[in-house]
């Protein structure tokens, strides 16, 4: 079983400015990716960014970035320029890479709140 | 839309009873996914499915049942229904290549009362 850690229950970011979310991960599987996901309070689960444990550069997909330190198993998320439209609870989360199915490991999230 | 299709969106229903989940996936995909989202329990695994088989199972209870059909979409069970069954039920699916992860549904919100 693999732990994911979300240390801020919940964040508070001026409009246009950037924020971390942090994420710790804890797993034995030798190949696994880390992502992100947003849910609005609609409730759906939007993909954010993916991360492969061998990726040697650090993924980015517009104003997300994931700053990836795979010695001390931490996988942060960094919002540029934040939106009003970035509140919302972010998850991280594992996928090892095995043959017996591929479950997702969710840390607990982190709630956001971008302020005007 | 993501691709994933889950119904109903919203599901209120009383202790005792049985309910069915359905997803279909993504075109494509072959492997469904459920999970649960509950205030106390988090985001849980329940069951994954892989072309109507059975492929990995997490957290789930003996009240809930799945199954995979030949045109590929899911149902979940949920039997005997209790209040802490109240949750957010999602349904994901993935493809064989390509994005290592998967694509989730909108969900369907269950109110057990």
């Amino acid at each position: 079983a693999q732990k994911i850690t979300q240390t801020q229950p919940g964040m508070f970011v001026q409009e246009k400015e950037a924020v971390t979310l942090d994420c710790t991960y804890d797993t034995s599987d030798p190949s696994y990716g880390l992502f992100w996901y947003k849910q609005p309070s609609s409730g759906e689960m939007i993909f954010l960014i993916y991360q492969g444990s061998y990726d040697q550069q650090n993924a980015t997909e517009g104003r997300y970035s994931l700053n990836f330190q795979k010695a001390r198993k931490s996988a942060n998320l960094v919002i540029s320029a934040s939106q009003l439209g970035d509140s919302a609870m972010y998850f991280c989360a594992t996928l090892p890479f095995g043959d017996t199915g591929n479950q997702f490991y969710f840390g607990t999230g982190t709630s956001l709140t971008v302020i005007p | 839309d993501s691709g994933v299709t889950q119904t109903p969106k919203h599901l209120i229903t009383a202790t005792g009873q049985r309910v069915t989940l359905r997803c279909s996936p993504r075109s494509g995909d072959l492997s469904v996914y459920w999970y649960q989202q509950s205030l106390d329990q988090g985001l849980q695994f329940l069951i994954q499915y892989y072309n109507g088989e059975e492929r990995a199972k997490g957290n789930i209870l003996e009240r809930f049942s799945a199954q995979q059909f030949p045109d590929l979409h899911s149902e979940l069970n949920l039997s005997s229904l209790e209040l802490g069954d109240s949750a957010l039920y999602f349904c994901a699916s993935s493809g064989s290549t390509g994005f290592h992860g998967y694509t989730f549904g909108s969900g369907t919100r269950l109110t057990v009362v």
